[in-house]
């Protein structure tokens, strides 16, 4: 069965600092990978998303893939409580005909002022 | 662009009782799928399709339908509401492998 694994945290950061969210994944197939930020209460909105080995940059967002070690990572640069929720990852595959996407259960993260 | 629509916003239902959980999308998105996400837990597939007159289930298809006979619409429907089936719906669309878009939810209480 396919899994994608996050510690459920809360991970609490101070505001200002680099807040590091990580998942790891079971199915070697997986060649995409996303990072959806959910505030409480609302839908998940996409941050990230990430295809390649190494690194992508988007803003204070930073995506790692490393598909041999099967980690993927975002970290958040120059935390502002506004970031404080519930980062969720998925992992699914590209090509053939299988679209499904498999989402973890969460990290919450909590930027303390 | 209105994205991903879904109706109604929240909505309590008796046991026994059924409903239809409208989506929309209007991006012309192939891949479209519904979740439920339970109170700290992650999401869970219900049903998903490949495009319209194709669908599939996912992890937790029990006590739910899906029919997808446009591109643009995907309804759930559930036929006896049960107590189990409290949750936030969610409804998503995709382009091949290019993000999920999500609506805003259905908060779905049943009593």
């Amino acid at each position: 069965q396919k899994e994608v694994e996050q510690n459920s945290g809360p991970l609490s950061v101070p505001e200002g600092a680099i807040a590091s969210l990580n998942c790891t994944y079971s199915d070697r197939g997986s060649q995409s990978f996303f990072w959806y930020r959910q505030y409480s209460g609302k839908s998940p909105e996409l941050i990230m998303f990430i295809y390649s080995n190494g690194d992508k940059e988007d803003g204070r967002f930073t995506a790692q893939l490393n598909k041999a070690s099967q980690y993927v990572s975002l970290l958040i640069r120059d935390s502002q409580p506004s970031d404080s929720a519930t980062y969720l990852c998925a992992g699914g595959q590209r090509g053939g005909s299988n679209y499904k996407l498999t989402f973890g259960k969460g990290t919450l993260l909590t930027v303390n002022p | 662009n209105a994205g991903v629509t879904q109706t109604p916003k929240f909505r309590i239902l008796k046991i026994g009782q059924s409903m239809t959980l409208q989506c929309t999308q209007d991006m012309n998105h192939n891949y479209m799928y519904w979740y439920r996400q339970d109170p700290g837990m992650g999401l869970k597939l219900i049903y998903y399709s490949v495009g319209a007159g194709i669908t599939d289930k996912g992890e937790v298809p029990n006590g739910y339908n899906v029919s997808r006979s446009t591109t643009e619409d995907f309804p759930l429907r559930l036929e006896l509401a049960a107590p189990s089936q409290t949750s936030v719906y969610f409804c998503a669309s995709r382009y091949r492998d290019q993000p999920q878009h999500f609506g805003d939810g259905t908060r779905l209480s049943i009593l």
